[in-house]
């Protein structure tokens, strides 16, 4: 039982530069999230999906795009990558947003650094 | 729009002390608050999780608390030992929404 996978794990790009993150959960859980981890300023909501096919914007979903055309699979989207995006990507899922279906389990971490 | 913090920003205690750490929040209409710990270079893991209309949770040394009213969580850590060393984070979840709001942690080191 693998959890939430992430993929890659580290990654670097040139200003401009395009990339998807790959987040894999085999918990057949409903809801997926991708949060950036930044130093001092916690983990900040970039998008989240509530079911297969379907996304909504978080709280900083600017310059990313994501897609859930899999229930078990969430990617992330930077089409023209800027040295603002340097920061630790983790993605999460939980089966429900009720009771303890709610727990939200993580990946390892993408770290993505933007020349 | 709620607001999440966690003080101290680090904390270091001898082994067997027991400690407490503090979570504010600025919006009383919480669905429920989380509590986390990060190992360096790793991920979350989920550590206690108190529904809006509970006032506490309990896992072995731990007990999180919750006071809606202020605005506030505890997270107690009992008879801390070397291996507690972490960051712990406070999420709370908002009424109405998925989404989590993560205070930017407390970086605890317990000296052996």
């Amino acid at each position: 039982n693998a959890g939430v996978t992430q993929t890659p794990k580290f990654r670097v790009l040139k200003t401009g530069q395009s990339m998807t993150l790959l987040c894999a959960q085999d918990m057949n859980h409903e809801y997926m999230y991708w949060y950036r981890q930044d130093p001092g300023m916690g983990l900040r909501l970039i998008h989240y999906s509530v079911g297969e096919g379907t996304t909504a914007k978080g709280e900083v979903p600017d310059g990313y795009n994501v897609s859930r055309l899999k229930k078990q699979n969430f990617l992330l989207g930077l089409e023209s990558a800027a040295p603002s995006q340097t920061s630790v990507y983790f993605c999460a899922s939980s089966y429900s947003e009720r009771g303890a279906g709610n727990i939200q389990y993580f990946g390892a971490g993408t770290r993505l650094s933007v020349l | 729009k709620q607001e999440v913090t966690q003080i101290p920003a680090a904390l270091s205690v001898p082994e067997g002390e027991n400690l407490v750490l503090n979570c504010s929040f600025t919006d009383s209409a919480i669905y429920n608050l989380q509590w986390f710990r990060q190992d360096p270079g790793k991920g979350l893991t989920s550590l206690l999780l108190i529904q809006s209309s509970q006032r506490e949770q309990t896992s072995g040394r731990l007990n999180a608390s919750l006071d809606k009213s202020s605005g506030r969580s505890t997270l107690y850590i009992a008879a801390s030992q070397p291996g507690d060393s972490a960051t712990y984070l406070c999420a709370v979840g908002t009424s109405g929404t998925y989404k989590y709001i993560f205070g930017t942690g407390t970086r605890l080191k317990v000296l052996a």
